[in-house]
């Protein structure tokens, strides 16, 4: 079935250093690759999507490419913020046509902790 | 526009004990999904409405769950009886119908202890 893994954590950085949080999937088809962050306290937001190889999604300085060749949707941003401590998901969601293309299914998460 | 709203947002209760979690999706979304994120392990699909109808359960873990969306606005979930293994934040979800890539916004999520 699909599946995804996300780079275990916690993660922590300084102020303005470079981020990498790794995510690799395996499923059938084309999925639609999804990041999804949950600050303290609050729900799931969507960070940023990609729905085709090479699709370069980007929201509020982070980055992540979709690779098929390599299966990966790494999440990159060049200078955190300590506002960008939270917990990161990578997700995917099958292509429609499937019997279960309306579902997401999630890494385990990842803690980012980001000191000033 | 209002987002998706759970409640509770917190609930403790004991093993044996039913407990339901209510979520109001965003105003005209049909799609609406329940997730649930144990022990803080990946968030797991539990199942997917459209309107009323559930379209997908593939997620449910066993028959002590028992999810409804009457009248294809709110739905509640319900655990009867609870077991320990339940305890975990409960994430309700839900999209405008569309494409495949359609966004599921998703609601703080409700918190669940079983004792």
């Amino acid at each position: 079935g699909d599946s995804v893994t996300q780079m275990e954590g916690p993660v922590t950085l300084s102020e303005e250093a470079f981020l990498t949080i790794n995510c690799t999937y395996t499923a059938t088809g084309y999925p639609s690759l999804f990041w999804y962050v949950q600050y303290p306290g609050e729900g799931l937001q969507l960070l940023l999507k990609a729905t085709k190889a090479d699709d370069k999604g980007s929201n509020k300085g982070f980055e992540a490419t979709y690779r098929k060749e390599t299966t990966s949707f790494h999440l990159e941003k060049g200078s955190v913020q300590v506002s960008d401590s939270a917990v990161y998901f990578c997700a995917l969601k099958r292509a429609l046509g499937g019997t279960s293309y309306g579902k997401l299914t999630f890494g385990q998460g990842t803690i980012l902790t980001v000191h000033p | 526009e209002a987002g998706v709203t759970q409640f509770p947002s917190h609930s403790v209760i004991e093993k044996g004990q039913t407990v339901t979690l209510r979520c109001d999706p965003i105003s005209g979304h049909d799609n609406l999904y329940w997730y649930r994120r144990v022990m803080g392990k990946e968030i797991k699909f539990l199942l997917h409405f459209v309107k009323e109808s559930k379209q997908d359960e593939s997620g449910m873990p066993n028959n002590r769950f028992l999810a409804e969306r009457t009248g294809g606005t709110y739905s509640t979930l319900k655990v009867q009886p609870a077991e320990l293994e339940d305890s975990g934040v409960y994430f309700c979800a839900s999209s405008h119908p569309g494409t495949s890539t359609d966004t599921q916004y998703f609601g703080p999520g409700t918190r669940l202890t079983v004792l």
